[in-house]
Order: C-alpha cells, then structure tokens, then sequence
C-alpha cells in the first residue's frame, strides 16, 4: 500500500548549488502537485502537473525553479542556484484524477536546508 | 483569491473532552473544503472533504465538519478526543474553477492532555 513518495527526506545545499526533489505519486494516480511550506505557516500551491504536462505553475517562482512529470520516472523539482530562502519543506502530492473533488495524498516532504 | 484562516493557533483539550478546530474561509462560488492533519515530520493525511450534499460531513478517526455557508465557516470537530488526536490540523479551500490548487491555513496545533 504505497503511498506517495518523496526523496531524499533531508537536503542539505550551499548557496548557488542545485537541488533535486523527487516525487513518485501513488500507483494509479497521474496528477501531481508541489507545495511549499515555510515554518510556521500553511502549504503554498506551487504547480500541477499531469504526465508529461505541466497544467498550472502559477504558483512557482518564474525563476530558478522548475518541474517536469515525464512519461517514466518520478515528478521531479528543480531548483536552480538555491538562497537561503529556498529553505523550507516541499511537499508533493497526487491524486486519481485531477479536480477538486478528489483529495490529494501527500507525501512526507523534502526538508532543504540552504548552507 | 480564495484564502482560509484558522483563527486559533493552539488547541488545549482533555482526553475524553470534545474537540472543535475552527475554519472559515473565502472563496468565489461554491468550494471544495477539507481537513487535513500533520504529525512531526510527516505530510499531511486526509480527514474529510466537503463537496456538495449534506452540511454534515463524516471523516476518519472520528472526526466530523460542519459546512455552514451563511457563516463561511467549515469547523473541525470530534466528540470525545483522544491524546493521540494531538497534531497540527490544516483547513483547505479550492475554488470549482481551479479546483485542483488548495489554499490552506496556517495550521492548529491541537494538544489533548491525558
């Protein structure tokens, strides 16, 4: 009974370096969707993704930050040249189908850590 | 935009005792609302949704909400709470147009003391 998973739990970068963040959704389900969470606050939404698609990424700063879902493979959030801003939990999460109505089932998080 | 706030930062209840998380939000038309809880270091589960029908809305472990639309509120409860009900509890909102992107509050820490 997977759920989502993410990895690494943990990263840790120095300034001006690149982070990874995977995602691969739970079996079946093939919309995906990052979110933000900075200490003390609630989740912001970053993008939505569907297979090879990227839906909506209103969300996501225009610069250094990126997302893509390929066909194989897990989601994948790049960010590009990391600041101590950067640090926060990012969280994926997925569902069966786009929409409101379904619940979206998160993963456990990456906490980054910017040096 | 739509936007929720959870007025209360912290919960303190006695097992046993009931529980309320309060949750009102703003949104244009109809929402989609949910409750979602957060243990350390882990994501956040599932609890309940609301989407249409009944006012009344049944989740897991117990917990229940109330959609009451004259009062934009949707609140958390559950009768009789248990310590390990202690979390961080999040209220959701989307709007039916982009229902996919969840605006959530800001979190409430609840503590239930045995």
């Amino acid at each position: 009974n997977a759920g989502v998973m993410q990895n690494p739990r943990h990263l840790v970068r120095r300034r001006g370096q690149e982070a990874r963040l995977r995602c691969s959704p739970m079996k079946g389900h093939s919309h995906v969707y990052w979110y933000r969470q900075l200490p003390e606050e609630g989740l912001k939404f970053m993008v939505y993704l569907q297979k090879e698609n990227i839906i909506d990424e209103s969300g996501m700063p225009k610069e250094r930050f990126s997302a893509e879902f390929p066909k194989e493979g897990p989601s994948i959030l790049r960010i590009q040249q990391v600041v101590r801003g950067d640090s926060a939990a990012y969280f994926c999460a997925s569902s069966l189908v786009g929409g409101g109505n379904q619940p979206q089932h998160f993963g456990d998080g990456t906490r980054l850590s910017i040096l | 935009a739509q936007s929720v706030a959870q007025p209360e930062d912290q919960v303190n209840v006695a097992e046993g005792n009931p529980l309320t998380v309060k949750c009102t939000y703003s949104v244009s038309g109809n929402p989609y609302l949910f409750w979602y809880v957060q243990y350390p270091n882990r994501g956040l589960q599932f609890l309940l949704k609301y989407i249409t029908g009944d006012n009344l809305v049944k989740g897991s472990y117990g917990f229940e909400a109330e959609f009451n639309k004259s009062q934009t509120s949707f609140h958390l409860k559950k009768p009789s709470a248990l310590v390990s009900d202690s979390a961080l509890y999040f209220c959701a909102v989307s709007d039916r147009v982009d229902d996919y992107k969840l605006s959530f509050g800001a979190g409430t820490t609840v503590t239930v003391r045995a």
